[in-house]
């Protein structure tokens, strides 16, 4: 069972360029969201998915697109990378429509360095 | 929208009980509670999740009290392994789609 995956595991940028960090999940799970992991400052919701062709805003959501085209990928999209956008990214998924009733499945992260 | 406090570390000797709780002043009438455990280079792992009254599974029991204004994660015997940082999460409640996460608490076991 793969879970969530996400791709790459590892990046580097310079300012400016941008990217699409891939997420995917085979459990058939209609509620997908990103967070952002800095030091000290636990994990932030970006955006987040409660179903195909349904997205929304989190906490942080500024310098980040999403669409969610299918039910199992959730790409997050960064158009113009900053300094500022270097982090631990995390995708999650629950088969729980609103996230919060019950278990959030994690990926392992996408560690991104903007230079 | 409920945010969380933690505090920020905790230490604790091997096989000791530790309890973690967090305040949650603003959690909406629908919301869950979750805990989740986080180890270096890992996403989080859900641990437990309650509603009110006390959860208990095999790894951890989840006090929440009447007002449900806070809750207290408890970890029987701790061994080296659960050295991580934990998480309290709510939200999930009808019509609150997003989640925040708190800034968590990083717990050390000292043999």
């Amino acid at each position: 069972n793969a879970g969530v995956t996400q791709t790459p595991k590892f990046q580097v940028l310079k300012t400016g360029q941008s990217m699409t960090l891939q997420c995917a999940q085979d459990m058939n799970h209609e509620y997908m969201s990103w967070y952002r992991q800095d030091p000290g400052m636990g994990l932030r919701l970006i955006h987040y998915s409660v179903g195909a062709g349904i997205t929304d805003q989190g906490e942080v959501p500024n310098g980040y697109n999403v669409s969610r085209s299918t039910t199992e990928d959730f790409p997050l999209r960064l158009l113009s990378a900053a300094p500022s956008q270097t982090s631990v990214y995390f995708c999650a998924s629950s088969s729980y429509p609103t996230g919060g009733a019950g278990e959030l499945f994690f990926g392992e992260g996408s560690r991104l360095t903007v230079l | 929208l409920a945010k969380t406090t933690q505090p920020i570390s905790m230490d604790s000797y091997e096989g000791q009980e530790v309890n973690i709780t967090c305040s949650h002043n603003n959690i909406a009438t629908n919301d869950y509670i979750t805990w989740y455990q986080q180890f270096p280079s890992q996403g989080p792992r859900f641990i437990i999740q309650g509603y009110k009254t006390k959860v208990t599974n095999e790894v951890a029991s989840l006090f929440i009290p009447a007002d449900r204004k806070s809750s207290t994660l408890s970890l029987p015997r701790v061994s080296l392994s659960d050295t991580a940082v934990y998480y309290c999460l709510v939200g999930g409640g009808a019509g609150a789609n997003n989640l925040f996460f708190g800034t968590g608490t990083r717990l050390t076991v000292i043999p």
